[in-house]
């Protein structure tokens, strides 16, 4: 049981490059979140899944667009790559509506010069 | 909107003495409450959690946070903290639709010998 697992680690983008980062959870669980961390800021969500097919606007959501065509997938795509997305990415999961307990991925660092 | 401040950035103790990480939150009614750890290049752990009952709620690693609705806060303590508690910490509340948490901003812990 992987948990939450996120691809790649790392990535370094130029300015104006597209690139998806992969979420998969091996927990059946309806719920899915993209987030940002920054220094000083804490976690910031960027879109969520409420079950496959479904996907909302989170906190932070200009920049990136969202994908869950598979219940256990969650995609977070940047069209074009901006200096201010340079971040700590992380994916969670939680059971069900209520559940509220997100359990995390290790984590993507990417870096956009 | 709910809110979570998180007013230490910083803190810094002796390995064997006491820890206290403050959480305050804003929210009408009681949210579920939340304290995390992470760990350098890591992702989230859960330590604890609080959803109703018993106000005092233990976790793992030995930490334990007590909720009092009066003081609207939710601090996370540990009687002995040890060398390998150094990590970043953060407070969640769980509020709204869709399991969806908000965080603070973190405190980092260092641990001194």
């Amino acid at each position: 049981n992987a948990g939450v697992t996120q691809t790649p680690k790392f990535r370094v983008l130029k300015t104006g490059q597209s690139m998806t980062l992969l979420c998969a959870q091996d927990m059946n669980h309806e719920y899915m979140y993209w987030y940002r961390q920054d220094p000083g800021m804490g976690l910031r969500l960027i879109h969520y899944s409420v079950g496959e097919g479904t996907t909302a606007k989170g906190e932070v959501p200009d920049g990136y667009n969202v994908s869950r065509l598979k219940k256990q997938n969650f995609l977070l795509g940047l069209e074009s790559a901006a200096p201010s997305q340079t971040s700590v990415y992380f994916c969670a999961s939680t059971p069900r509506e209520g559940s509220y307990e997100q359990y995390f991925g290790p984590g993507t660092r990417l870096t956009v010069t | 909107a709910q809110s979570v401040t998180q007013p230490d950035i910083h803190i810094t103790v002796s390995e064997g003495a006491s820890l206290e990480l403050r959480c305050n939150y804003s929210y009408g009614a009681t949210p579920y409450l939340f304290w995390y750890v992470q760990s350098p290049g890591q992702g989230l752990q859960l330590l604890l959690k609080y959803f109703s009952g018993d106000t005092l709620v233990q976790g793992i690693k030995g930490f334990e946070a007590e909720f009092k609705r009066s003081q609207s806060s939710f601090n996370l303590r540990k009687p002995s903290v040890h060398w390998s508690d150094a990590a970043e910490y953060f407070c969640a509340v769980g509020v709204g639709t869709a399991s969806k948490l908000t965080f603070g901003t973190g405190t980092r812990l260092q641990v001194t010998l």
